[in-house]
């Protein structure tokens, strides 16, 4: 049972370039998010799904979109990359009902040069 | 929207000594506060949760105490131990919500 699995785990990106950041659950999740992590900033998030083809802005959604066209994916898509969004980036999954345990992924840590 | 500020950022204790990380939530709402914790290279895992019923929770050596009136939540780690040095966040919830709002992080080490 692998849980919450991101890929890539490590990415170098040149502004301006695009990329995906996949997230893959196996436990039959309704709610998956996609959150940030930056010193001292704790964990921010950026858009959320509460079911299969939805989705909505969490708190820091700009530069970024996400599709969730399959159950068990949630998509992030950065279309212009920017220094700014250098980051380590989270994802999570949880159960129909909200406030249960959300299990997060190994993260990934993205460079923006 | 929900806003949740966490203190302090950065917690040194002796070890079997008692550590103590404080939150406050914004949304009189929220009635999920789970609290996770972050070893190094990995995702948050989930220690514990209270929900806005009941009062304290203990789980062996931490316990969560919440204080609806005041919109404040803490966690205390007893008998500290290294295996407690990490990175622990809390977080907020509501049922209306659909989404989990994070304080910026506490990272704790144990002294030996």
């Amino acid at each position: 049972n692998a849980g919450v699995t991101q890929t890539p785990k490590f990415r170098v990106l040149k502004t301006g370039q695009s990329m995906t950041l996949l997230c893959a659950q196996d436990m039959n999740h309704e709610y998956m998010y996609w959150y940030r992590q930056d010193p001292g900033m704790g964990l921010r998030l950026i858009h959320y799904s509460v079911g299969e083809g939805t989705t909505a802005k969490g708190e820091v959604p700009d530069g970024y979109n996400v599709s969730r066209l399959k159950k068990q994916n949630f998509l992030l898509g950065l279309e212009s990359a920017a220094p700014s969004q250098t980051s380590v980036y989270f994802c999570a999954s949880g159960s129909t009902r909200v406030n249960t345990e959300a299990f997060f992924g190994q993260g990934t840590r993205l460079t923006v040069v | 929207g929900e806003n949740v500020e966490q203190h302090p950022s950065t917690l040194s204790v002796q070890e079997g000594d008692s550590a103590v990380i404080k939150c406050t939530y914004s949304d009189s709402a929220s009635n999920y506060f789970p609290w996770y914790k972050q070893e190094l290279g990995k995702g948050p895992q989930l220690i514990i949760d209270i929900r806005s019923n009941v009062g304290e929770k203990k789980d062996q050596r931490i316990a969560v105490t919440l204080n609806k009136t005041a919109k404040h939540f803490s966690l205390h780690i007893t008998e500290t131990q290294p295996e407690d040095s990490a990175v622990y966040f809390c977080a907020a919830s509501s049922s209306s919500a659909s989404k989990i709002i994070f304080g910026s992080g506490t990272r704790l080490s144990i002294r030996p």
